[in-house]
Order: structure tokens, then sequence, then C-alpha cells
């Protein structure tokens, strides 16, 4: 069964600090994709990222960050200088990459609520 | 462009009454998907519709829940008969085809029954 677990249920930092969310999944498929997403107060979800199981290599946006490590089956999201902006709730999903008709639909975590203090 | 959009963005409905739930996904984008989000369930998958295929409805929790795709675009999700257990915001999204493609999701219907 797929699932992904996202232990920090809330966090809170200072302004200009780093941030890293955990994000750890489960799944018995070889080919799969890793998302990220948030969801600020205003409640729509903003896709981040999509990456697929083959590709290991760590990805900088800005002052995010992901890291992706098969090993131990976890694709944590990095925040470097958080800003009050980047308060939201983010959510770390998983889906199977079948095709020929097959959903692809995401598996969600339960969701990190980052709150960042001025 | 237009990104999701979806209507009502609330709706406050009585235990018993039926309701209907609208999503107009991103222009071109054929596959289109229903969440639900709610307190003690998280975020969870409902229905998936791709181009002609059909649905998957694999999520949908009772028979109370049906959707429907018309014209391979605008989708209107119906719960019959309402229960206070279905209350949570109903979300939807779509990506540009099958495949485990990047979903664009709309702002919600928060549905509450009374």
């Amino acid at each position: 069964a797929q699932k992904v677990t996202q232990a920090q249920t809330e966090i809170s930092v200072v302004e200009k600090e780093d941030v890293t969310l955990d994000c750890v999944y489960e799944t018995r498929d070889t080919t799969y994709y890793l998302f990220w997403y948030k969801q600020p107060p205003s409640g729509e979800l903003v896709f981040l990222i999509r990456r697929n199981s083959f590709d290991e290599q760590n990805e900088i946006s800005g002052r995010y960050s992901w890291n992706f490590q098969k090993s131990t089956s976890s694709f944590n999201f990095t925040i470097t200088a958080s800003q009050v902006v980047d308060s939201a709730v983010y959510f770390c999903a998983l889906s199977e990459a079948r095709y020929g008709g097959a959903t692809n639909k995401l598996i969600f975590g339960t969701g990190t609520l980052l709150a960042v203090q001025p | 462009g237009a990104g999701v959009s979806q209507s009502p963005s609330n709706k406050v409905t009585e235990k018993g009454k039926d309701v209907e739930l609208r999503c107009d996904p991103i222009s071109g984008h054929t596959a289109l998907y229903w969440y639900r989000q709610s307190l003690g369930q998280g975020l969870e998958f409902l229905i998936y519709f791709q181009g002609n295929s059909a649905p998957d409805k694999s999520g949908l929790p009772s028979d109370r829940f049906s959707a429907e795709r018309t014209g391979g675009s605008v989708s209107t999700l119906t719960i019959q008969r309402t229960q206070q257990e279905d209350s949570a915001v109903y979300l939807c999204a779509s990506s540009w085809g099958g495949g485990a493609l990047e979903q664009f999701f709309g702002p919600g219907t928060r549905l509450t029954v009374l």
C-alpha cells in the first residue's frame, strides 16, 4: 500500500531561520512520483515540485530546496531564510506512475503547518 | 490563463438535502480529479476522469456520491441525502493528461451540513 508520512504536525520559526519539512513515503512501485504542495491561508493548493523516482538529484529553486533519498524513502523540503509569506500548510504527496488509463491520484501526507514569526 | 474554478465557494445545507458542486478545469486539460479535505481524514481522492475513458470512482465513500463530466470539460459532484460527516472542503484539480503530471487545484467548495 502507498503511504506518505509527515511526522511534523506544526513548526514555528522566526523569520530568516532555515526550516526543513520532513516527508517519508512507502510504495511497492519502482516507478513513482513525489510532489510538494503549499496551502496558504487562502486555501488553494499550490504546486511546488514534482520529482520522479529515477531522479535523485537535489533541486534548488530560489530559497526552496528538495532532498530526495531513495535509500531512506524520504523527500524533504528546506526553506532557506524563511519569510512570513512562507506561512502555510505544506503537503507531500505520492503518485503511481501508471499509464494506459490508470488513475494517477495523489496520496497526500497529513501536512505540516509552518508558522513563520516576524 | 484562467485556473481551475469551483462553485459555489461555500454551501450550507440541511441534513438529508442533495447538493451539487461544480468544477471548471483549465482549458485543454483532459484529466480531472475530485478530492475531499476534512479535519479527520485529511486530503483524500474521490474520483478521476480522463478523456473519454470510464471514470475511476474507487474513492467515492458511498453510493450517495456521484459525479459526471460533460463534454470533457465541466464536472459536477453530487451528494444525495447529505449527512453531517459529508462536511468538508471539496477540491477539484485538473492536469494536461494521464500520467503523474502536476495537478492544478481550484479554490474548493466548503460544504457544511447542519
